[in-house]
């Protein structure tokens, strides 16, 4: 059976130092690979998505990055962090044109 | 569309009734419909789907509606229980081979005893 997998599951970070947020799947092989940001109480923004290793598509400009090293990574990052990029943050994965399936999420708070 | 910024709706029930959750969505070429459930601090979980061929599909205790001349889509939950309280969120794909998801602004489905 397939798993996607998230860390850290919360952070706490100062303004303006860098994120690194991983997220892994098993048990499948070339998943579309997807990164949202939730604030509390809202809905689900798509930030990024990934048909293929090295392949990302942005939706929103931003403070944040992504990168697909390997198949079955996904990596969201930034250079230097915003009060504004406080979250909870959602890694999902699907197949070709069918339900996506979501992590346990990170919980990232910048002071 | 997306409604990210937006206070999420809610709607209260007593244990044991029906709950119906709507979604209203405003792309008539979308052809593929997701209820999600996301309970407070975890990930979505999926529900259940149903494609634009289809005007109805039943899981286990929940039942999905799609009406694609008003472009609405709904949740029906039968006797529903304390642990049926959660966010509910549908999505939609945008268009045929689209490989994403546009998440509506979900409902706060409150159960009380």
């Amino acid at each position: 059976s397939q798993t996607i997998h998230q860390w850290p599951a919360t952070l706490v970070q100062p303004v303006g130092s860098p994120l690194s947020l991983e997220c892994t799947v098993e048990g499948t092989s070339n998943p579309n690979l997807y990164w949202y940001r939730q604030a509390a109480g809202r809905g689900l923004q798509l930030l990024f998505y990934s048909v293929g290793i090295g392949q990302i598509s942005s939706e929103v400009p931003q403070n944040l990055s992504a990168s697909r090293p390997q198949d079955r990574q996904f990596i969201l990052s930034s250079k230097k962090l915003l009060l504004s990029d406080s979250g909870f943050y959602l890694c999902a994965w699907s197949r070709l044109y069918n339900e996506q399936f979501f992590g346990p999420g990170t919980r990232l708070t910048v002071l | 569309g997306e409604s990210v910024g937006l206070h999420l709706p809610t709607l209260s029930v007593q244990e044991g009734d029906n709950s119906i959750i709507n979604c209203a969505y405003s792309n008539s070429a979308s052809d593929y419909f997701i209820w999600y459930k996301q309970e407070s601090g975890k990930g979505p979980q999926f529900i259940i789907d149903i494609r634009s061929n289809m005007d109805k599909r039943q899981g286990q205790r929940v039942t999905v509606l799609l009406n694609k001349t008003v472009k609405h889509l709904s949740l029906q939950i039968a006797a529903t229980q304390p642990g049926d309280s959660a966010v509910y969120f549908c999505a939609e794909t945008p268009n045929q081979g689209a490989q994403k998801l546009v998440f509506g602004q979900g409902t706060r489905l409150t159960i009380n005893p």
